[in-house]
């Protein structure tokens, strides 16, 4: 079955830039998509087709998606932006979440 | 706004059968732009698809839990549903129900914890 790997934890430093990386087999031949969810509460997407955003989400979310390696990265990270964040994509026949990444601020 | 509430039993015994029903409010459910789902997440842990609806009633399901889900609409009251069975411990989890638009899920609903018992 298809997987998506993602690193278990990232650290940064407010106002640097994050970036949180999805692996998956020719991930690049598929859309990825990316969503954050804060604890106690439900995901929202905040990246769709590799690098689109949704209505509403700053502009300091960005996603690009090339070979094997999708990419969400966050510039100038705020505090706010502590939370686990999720990959996803679909394999033709199943949608597929990685593990998630828990981003801490500090 | 469009607004997704599922709703159920919190605690439904091992072997038994685990139902929830999602509301769907501010929009309509019978849309060719859109399809239905649900998606759990076990306490501390990862998310992961169970499938997928139509109005139509067409579905896909998880392959790895295929042979327990049975999902349906009902459009008359902007309604969809999920059941699984039998359920195992392994079943605990939140619920969410979601709207989904080609490749991803742009809204969910707040979630509802569904506890196996043994």
């Amino acid at each position: 079955s298809y997987e998506l790997i993602q690193p278990p934890s990232v650290s940064v430093s407010p106002g640097q830039t994050a970036s949180i990386t999805c692996s998956g087999d020719k991930l690049g031949d598929k859309y990825a998509c990316w969503y954050k969810q804060k604890p106690g509460q439900s995901p929202v997407l905040v990246i769709y087709q590799d690098n689109q955003r949704p209505s509403g989400i700053p502009e300091r979310f960005s996603g690009s998606n090339s070979g094997n390696t999708a990419t969400l990265t966050i510039s100038g990270t705020q505090a706010m932006d502590e939370a686990d964040y999720y990959c996803q994509a679909w394999d033709g026949t199943t949608v597929v979440f990685g593990g998630g990444t828990k981003l801490t601020v500090l | 706004q469009l607004q997704l509430q599922e709703s159920g039993p919190g605690l439904v015994k091992a072997s038994e059968t685990l139902s929830l029903t999602c509301t769907v409010s501010g929009g309509s459910i019978s849309s060719n732009s859109y399809y239905w789902g649900w998606i759990r997440q076990p306490p501390g842990k990862g998310l992961e698809w169970i499938g997928r609806i139509y109005y139509s009633g067409s579905t896909y399901y998880n392959p790895s839990l295929k042979s327990r889900v049975t999902m349906s609409v009902d459009t008359s009251k902007n309604q969809f549903s999920l059941k699984l069975s039998p359920v195992t411990a392994a079943h605990t989890a939140v619920y969410y129900c979601v709207r989904g638009q080609g490749n991803y899920f742009d809204n969910w609903g707040q979630g509802t914890l569904v506890t196996v018992s043994s």
